[in-house]
């Protein structure tokens, strides 16, 4: 069994609908998350950070983590096109910045 | 751009050719990376120096060495590689090895191995 799992898609979604990405673990240590947005031919960029469960916001971008269900999710309001991108969820367990990554899930999102 | 340069940008390379991947950060940072991203599998870290030390090797071949000469630059040396090695090898540096340090990536390198 991975340590983490991500639906690698594609997800297609119109301009302006509210996305989901989701990550489970399976490793009950892991204690920080983030997200990662990678453009065609780019590195991955980290867009949200979260150590706690619960839920974090900036801007349009929402993280999510709920540790009981080991279950991680970002939303993307109002999705616009240059939002279409792959996103990568990570993890790591305390004392190490050692990060296991998911797959990734392609996003388009079209006007 | 996140201050990390990496050359060259495309590589195709026989398996019984040396070569070398560079990896230059700007950032004034202490800590480098190696990472491994092929298709349809997670990012993979190879290696990390900090403070020009290897600190970590995950288990990678030896036909993959690495080289950190000081902070700011990062090298693989690649020898008799195997089809299979083919993928996105991304350099990424941080401030340190501390847990609130982000990691910042470069663009990579595409390495197809014939």
């Amino acid at each position: 069994q991975k340590e983490v799992e991500q639906d690698p898609g594609p997800l297609s979604v119109p301009e302006g609908a509210i996305v989901s990405l989701n990550c489970t673990y399976s490793n009950s240590a892991f204690q920080y998350f983030m997200w990662y947005r990678q453009y065609s031919r780019k590195g991955p960029e980290l867009l949200m950070y979260t150590y706690s469960s619960g839920n974090k916001e900036d801007g349009r971008f929402t993280a999510q983590v709920d540790k009981s269900s080991k279950y991680i999710s970002l939303f993307i309001r109002d999705s616009q096109p240059s939002d279409s991108a792959t996103y990568l969820c990570a993890m790591r367990i305390s004392n190490t910045d050692k990060l296991i990554f998911g797959t990734g899930t392609r996003l388009q999102v079209f006007p | 751009e996140t201050g990390v340069t990496q050359t060259p940008r495309h590589l195709v390379m026989g398996m019984t050719n040396k070569k070398s991947l560079k990896c230059e950060q700007h950032l004034g940072h202490n800590a480098m990376y190696w990472y491994k991203q092929s298709a349809k599998k997670p990012l993979e870290l190879m290696f990390v120096y900090n403070f020009k030390e290897q600190t970590e090797n995950n288990s990678v071949p030896s036909r993959f060495s690495p080289e950190c000469p000081n902070s700011s630059h990062l090298f693989l040396h690649l020898h008799t590689l195997q089809p299979e090695d083919s993928a996105l090898y991304l350099c990424a540096s941080s401030q340190g090895r501390n847990l609130d340090y982000e990691q910042y990536f470069g663009p990579g390198t595409r390495l197809t191995v014939t």
